[in-house]
């Protein structure tokens, strides 16, 4: 069926540490998020990808579409990057355009 | 910069007791959405709103749940009759074409008691 998952399920870094988070759906993709769920429980929105490769400071990120993936990575961690990551996925076989997220990368770094 | 408003940020109800959950999308969107996320867990979608009416629907968003957009601006989830199991975090998104991106509400928590 279609899906999305995401990997690792939880990732400990120590400070200053860079980290590689994955998500992979099942279908051609049409919207594609990633999202940061900070402590009360807000969607902070991270990029917006459906392809190609985009850097926002200290973040990055990466979609293959061809491929059916999409990589977040976090480089030189601090411990306000901890919480929650999201990668939610449009197939194009949806025409309202729902997202289907993913259960999410549990990220915590160590001071 | 343009963003979706919730309110309120938390509401609690008594079980059986009708809720309202508001949202007022980004002013052009055409695409509305409902989602929920109960503690712990993904989120989860409940509901899409193109053109004044639904969609579509998932399997969570039974007879119980009903959504409006009476006046142009706000949107608007309504829980009839609230389970303990409906406590959870709803967000509202909006977005304001087929292929861009969706922009999020901060979220209304709600427990029922």
């Amino acid at each position: 069926g279609i899906q999305v998952e995401q990997s690792p399920p939880d990732l400990i870094l120590q400070e200053g540490a860079n980290s590689t988070l994955r998500c992979n759906f099942s279908d051609s993709v049409n919207n594609l998020q990633w999202f940061h769920q900070n402590p009360w429980g807000q969607l902070i929105n991270l990029f917006y990808i459906p392809s190609g490769t985009k850097q926002n400071g200290r973040l990055s990120a990466t979609t293959v579409a061809t491929e059916r993936y999409s990589l977040l990575y976090i480089s030189s961690s601090q411990t306000t990057d901890s919480g929650v990551y999201f990668c939610a996925w449009a197939p194009t076989t949806s025409g309202t355009y729902k997202y289907i997220f993913g259960t999410g990368t549990r990220l915590k770094v160590l001071a | 910069e343009p963003e979706v408003t919730q309110t309120p940020s938390h509401q609690v109800t008594q079980m059986g007791q009708e809720v309202i959950l508001r949202c007022v999308p980004i002013s052009n969107h055409l695409y509305f959405y409902w989602y929920r996320q109960i503690l712990g867990q993904k989120v989860e979608f409940l509901v899409s709103f193109y053109n004044n009416e639904i969609s579509e629907k998932s399997e969570i968003f039974d007879d119980q749940f009903s959504v409006e957009r009476p006046d142009g601006s706000n949107f608007t989830l309504k829980i009839r009759s609230t389970k303990l199991e409906d406590s959870a975090m709803y967000f509202c998104a909006s977005r304001d074409g087929a292929h861009t991106e969706a922009f999020f509400g901060q979220g209304t928590r709600l427990t029922v008691v």
